[in-house]
């Protein structure tokens, strides 16, 4: 595709339910990348990964967050047991491996409302 | 800690020029921005990198401070499609791709 795709676009969930976000990055991008931004803020790191290794998830604020990316290519964020404080624009982005020199480029975000 | 940016926001005329700062208490190894539209995904706009080279869009153009830990970004001659709240990020380390982003500046620009 052309760009980084995500979905779904807006999830609704119930305190408690878990949830899957899919991100589907620019083909041929090694690193993969997730932030969440909160209204009026920007985005914080949450988590990257160089082909199908998790490099660094030291942003992943608790242990109901999870990601994964098996093949290097497609990753999905799973939230269980979503709190309300869950409540964000979840971004992803993907770039080439050049030690920082390439852009991000990323999806739309998948917007999240826990009630 | 995240880079702060100045202004937090500001309200300009069509042709007007803006300059939008990016300071870091930490060493800046690079810099890269990114305009972000109400709604849509952040867009890049450049990288600044230690030694001066920039990559990025012709009519954008910034500074990169590495003493001064800061970097700028010069909109001239402003067009209401530069409206948009901008970013900048930075790395943690040399070579890092992960970016922690600034507070963020929202432009606002009026007919």
């Amino acid at each position: 595709g052309a760009g980084v795709s995500q979905s779904p676009r807006y999830k609704v969930a119930k305190r408690g339910q878990d949830v899957a976000l899919r991100c589907d990055p620019i083909s041929g991008h090694v690193s993969l990348f997730w932030y969440q931004q909160a209204l009026g803020q920007g985005p914080e790191f949450l988590t990257y990964f160089q082909n199908e290794a998790q490099l660094d998830k030291s942003g992943l604020p608790s242990d109901r967050f999870f990601a994964e990316r098996p093949e290097g290519s497609v990753s999905t964020l799973k939230i269980q047991r979503t709190q309300q404080e869950d409540s964000a624009v979840y971004l992803c982005a993907s770039s080439l491996r050049d030690r920082g020199r390439s852009p991000l480029h990323f999806g739309n975000g998948t917007r999240l409302t826990v009630t | 800690q995240q880079p702060v940016q100045s202004p937090q926001a500001v309200i300009l005329r069509e042709g007007e020029d803006a300059v939008i700062n990016c300071s870091s208490s930490k060493a800046l190894y690079s810099v890269h921005w990114y305009r972000q539209k109400h709604g849509e995904a952040p867009v890049f706009l450049m990288i600044l990198l230690k030694g001066g080279e920039q990559k990025g869009h012709d009519k954008i153009s910034a500074s990169f401070n590495e003493k001064k830990q800061q970097s700028s970004l010069y909109l001239t001659a402003s067009q209401l499609s530069y409206s948009g709240t901008y970013f900048c990020g930075t790395p943690d380390t040399f070579g890092n791709e992960k970016l922690t982003f600034g507070t963020g500046t929202r432009l606002t620009i009026i007919p």
